[in-house]
């Protein structure tokens, strides 16, 4: 079966822009949660999203905000983008949310 | 903020040996989760145990859990050059859906 799949793989903005990030989870899995992975602060959750809700979320600034589709498809966007928001961003499904998940391959976003 | 703590920060051994790396973490879980990421790729995930289990078995992976200590242990037995990653935990708390990672270990397998 298809894994978890991230688009773009790599992206490169500018100070202050925007960025949408895309997840395509396992089919038939309906938790979707996201990860951001800097060498300083190691992997930390963003939040996660279970049958279009949102069910948990990080201590990150209203800058990062997400949302899930119907078909489980999910985007997360981050606002105003700062140099520190340099890093992989990292999407994950589960069917529920309480087994193990499956990662995608991440989407390195680099500000500069 | 991180959940647990791993020990070694990094493991270099030989084809063959057998690699051990210690997770410590903070408070009562639900489960406890291993994975593994070969250069700043996606995770991959190993093995999940549960709070009321002790060990559990993978192939060549074994984890334990000491709910007591609030520690785990993953056990990599005849390692080859391909498990040459970094491995994380995770643990999951009461009924969240979220993992909280540790800092990793950094394990290399040479020839």
């Amino acid at each position: 079966k298809a894994g978890v799949t991230q688009t773009p793989r790599y992206l490169i903005k500018t100070r202050g822009q925007q960025v949408t990030l895309s997840c395509s989870p396992i089919s038939g899995h309906r938790s979707v949660s996201w990860y951001q992975q800097t060498p300083g602060q190691g992997l930390q959750f963003l939040f996660e999203y279970f049958s279009e809700t949102q069910r948990n979320k990080g201590n990150f600034p209203g800058r990062f905000s997400g949302r899930q589709f119907s078909n489980s498809r999910s985007e997360m966007n981050v606002s105003t983008l700062e140099l520190g928001d340099s890093a992989l961003y990292l999407c994950a499904s589960s069917f529920s949310g309480n087994d193990g998940y499956t990662f995608g391959s991440g989407t390195r976003l680099t500000v500069v | 903020s991180q959940q647990g703590e791993e020990d070694p920060q990094a493991l270099s051994i030989q084809e063959g040996e057998n690699a051990t790396m210690n997770c410590s973490y903070k408070t009562s879980i639900n489960n406890l989760q291993w994975y593994r990421q070969n250069s700043g790729r996606g995770l991959v995930h190993l093995i999940l145990i549960r709070s009321n289990e002790r060990e559990k078995h993978s192939g060549r992976l074994r984890v334990t859990l000491d709910t007591s200590k609030k520690s785990s242990s993953l056990l990599i037995t005849a390692s080859r050059a391909a498990d040459t990653a970094s491995y994380f935990c995770a643990t999951a708390t009461g009924t969240a859906s979220k993992l909280t990672f540790g800092t990793g270990t950094r394990l290399q397998v040479t020839l």
